[in-house]
């Protein structure tokens, strides 16, 4: 069975950092490509980033460029989401999703609150 | 970057009957390739989402069969046959054609009338 489950969310101030994980399991973690989705309070779903299977390739939103970066640590089966300079904009669930056959499998979340 | 338009954005449905959401892109999403990577997510109340549809019409391991996905080019369905207490929840279309960024609908929130 399928299994992402994230961690690291918190509240954390306005200017602030966080690092979020992602432990993956049921699958090969190292042939997948990853992402981090994010959905704001009662709104809908905005795609963060990517990183491709080996680890060498990374995309972002615009939203978050220069503030977030993603790695990967194919010997753990871990994604990570380092996020720096967090504003309030960025509270939101963070899901972690699987792209073995386009994204096609999310995580539970982790929640990030960025409140002073 | 490719805007993702879902229509109707709420959508009440009487059990039984049948429901149908509209997403339509401002972009072709015919890949060079030729393939379509238009996809259709799930996220019922409190849960994270699911991929129910990918690639316009193929559903996912362990979607019931009253869910089926149609379309080409720019206008795409999502159609539920019957719909179940089950069903309720927002419905998102995603495409992965033309990234960065992966974009999706507004979403459309399907409530039993």
């Amino acid at each position: 069975e399928v299994q992402l489950v994230e961690s690291g969310g918190d509240l954390v101030q306005p200017g602030g950092s966080l690092r979020l994980s992602c432990v993956a399991s049921g699958f090969t973690f190292s042939s997948c490509p990853m992402h981090w989705a994010r959905q704001r309070p009662g709104k809908g779903l905005e795609w963060v980033s990517r990183i491709n299977n080996e680890g060498r390739s990374a995309t972002y939103a615009d939203s978050v460029k220069g503030r977030f970066t993603i790695s990967r640590d194919n010997a753990k089966n871990t994604v990570y989401l380092q996020m720096h300079s967090l504003g309030v904009d960025d509270t939101a669930v963070y899901y972690c999703v699987r792209d073995c056959s386009g994204p096609d499998h999310w995580g539970q979340g982790t929640l990030v609150t960025v409140s002073s | 970057d490719v805007v993702m338009t879902q229509s109707p954005l709420s959508l009440p449905v009487t059990l039984g009957q049948p429901a149908s959401i509209s997403c339509r892109s401002s972009q072709s999403l015919v890949h060079s390739n030729g393939i379509t990577y238009l996809h259709w997510v799930q996220q019922r109340p409190g849960q994270s989402p699911r991929r129910l549809i990918y690639r316009v019409s193929n559903r996912d391991s362990g979607v019931p069969d009253r869910f089926s996905g149609s379309g080409s080019g720019t206008d795409f369905t999502l159609k539920i046959s019957r719909v179940e207490a089950e069903d309720v929840g927002v419905y998102y279309c995603m495409q992965s054609t033309h990234w960065p960024p992966y974009t999706f609908g507004q979403g459309t929130k399907l409530e039993i009338k």
